[in-house]
């Protein structure tokens, strides 16, 4: 079972716009992960958040965690063509943390 | 290029065949992770090594399963006796394995496709 979900599913935007996405998980992490898929493609990394941090940005991504609420955020910025793709949260599980489990993703089209 | 590399990009079968994938991982990385992706759905665990070692399996990975790492480098995952429901993409994973919690490279998947 997956334990963290993405929301919306699907979003459409405009170049230019911002696109946000939510990400809700179950059990206490220590951390949560974002990745991005571009089509038939395998994931990349961007951005690792730890519990003990409320907020992270690297360049045009921003990335919340509420603890409390068991939920993340992903911002882009400024988006552009070429950052439609498939958005994945992931959270550990096991003691040590080193299985990742994903969520259902967020497929997200910017319109030129 | 030292990317996570997979091989082959696509495999089709017919269903009762037997089909191997192979995975090289980033060169200094000890852990090696499998996982399984169906379309328009997040991938799904199936297992993962540290070094040779096969330390955890999901109970998606049936007997018909089975995933080695005979000198913790490169990997193999074996699906004997294939099914439809087997069709998805086939993703390797690496990491570097010093640490707990670390951040995946991913290949570009084998997409199977079982008729």
């Amino acid at each position: 079972s997956q334990q963290g979900e993405e929301d919306p599913q699907a979003l459409s935007i405009q170049e230019g716009e911002n696109a946000t996405m939510n990400c809700s998980y179950k059990t206490s992490i220590n951390n949560l992960q974002w990745y991005r898929q571009n089509s038939g493609r395998g994931l990349v990394h961007l951005i690792l958040i730890r519990s003990n941090e409320r907020e992270k940005h690297s360049g045009r991504l921003r990335v919340t965690l509420d603890t409390s609420k068991k939920s993340s955020s992903l911002l882009i910025t400024a988006s552009r063509a070429a950052d439609t793709a498939s958005y994945f949260c992931a959270t550990p599980l096991g003691a040590a943390g080193n299985k990742l489990t994903f969520g259902g993703g967020t497929r997200v089209l910017v319109k030129p | 290029d030292t990317g996570v590399s997979q091989n082959p990009r696509h495999k089709i079968t017919k269903r009762g065949q037997n089909v191997t994938f192979r995975c090289d991982p980033i060169s200094e990385h000890n852990r090696l992770y499998w996982y399984r992706q169906t379309l328009g759905q997040g991938p799904e665990f199936l297992t993962y090594f540290q070094n040779e070692a096969q330390l955890e399996k999901s109970r998606l990975l049936s007997d018909r399963f089975s995933a080695e790492r005979p000198k913790g480098s490169f990997s193999t995952l074996e699906i004997q006796r294939t099914e439809q429901g087997d069709s998805a993409m086939y993703l390797c994973a690496s990491s570097l394995g010093q640490y707990d919690n670390e951040k995946l490279f991913f290949g570009s998947g084998t997409q199977l496709s079982v008729l």
